[in-house]
């Protein structure tokens, strides 16, 4: 069955960096476009970046842009999301989804890993 | 960036109630429109995608419907696993954006 499960997450100082990363298993990762999602405590979701299936192409939200760098290890079936310059309004609970298959078709996240809390205070 | 503005933000309902929940988006989608749902502490799950194709395994009760900027959710008859949150998110262009949400609560 389809897993994504998210490591890396904790507190860290505004300005500073973390490393999110998530491990899927159960499908073939390589045929499926990556996304990120976050969600800050009791708020709703938002869309942080994504990356293709094999890894030429990524796009990012605004608020993350030039920030953050997501990538890809089809290899080792993992994806990461690198976090530099946090700010406190970066702290959320960060979910890996599988998005699109690389063929076409619709476009949803269809299954999510637990997610991964980053706080970012000093 | 296209807004996703979901209506109510928060529902008041008892299991047996039919419920809708409406999405609007700032700009014209087609269908590419997806709903999920979250429950406290879990990971959201996605219900319906394409504005109106169940999701496998996604009970009957659930069905979407709408195209280009309006959207529904429409939950038949509540059952007491239902009572969760629910967001429309649209996925026609990056950013992809979520609707604010909608809470259904026991009345």
């Amino acid at each position: 069955q389809v897993q994504l499960v998210e490591s890396g997450g904790g507190l860290v100082k505004p300005g500073g960096s973390l490393r999110l990363s998530c491990a899927a298993s159960g499908f073939a990762f390589s045929d499926y476009y990556m996304s990120w999602i976050r969600q800050a405590p009791g708020k709703g979701l938002e869309w942080v970046a994504y990356i293709t299936s094999g890894g030429t192409t990524m796009d990012y939200a605004d608020s993350v842009k030039g920030r953050f760098t997501i990538s890809r290890d089809n290899t080792n079936y993992s994806l990461s999301l690198q976090m530099n310059s946090l700010r406190a309004e970066d702290t959320a609970v960060y979910f890996c989804a599988r998005d699109r298959v690389k063929w076409g078709g619709p476009y949803y996240f269809d299954f999510w890993g637990q997610g991964i809390l980053v706080t970012v205070s000093s | 960036d296209i807004q996703m503005t979901q209506s109510p933000s928060m529902l008041s309902t008892s299991a047996g109630d039919r419920v809708t929940i409406t999405c609007r988006a700032s700009q014209r989608i087609n269908s590419y429109l997806n709903w999920y749902q979250q429950k406290p502490g879990t990971a959201p799950k996605l219900l319906i995608y394409a504005a109106s194709s169940l999701q496998r395994g996604v009970p009957s009760r659930f069905s979407g419907s709408g195209s280009g900027t309006d959207f529904t959710l429409t939950i038949s008859s509540l059952q007491p696993e239902d009572f969760a949150t629910y967001y429309c998110q649209q996925s026609y262009r990056t950013p992809y954006s979520f609707g604010q949400g909608t809470k259904l609560e026991i009345k």
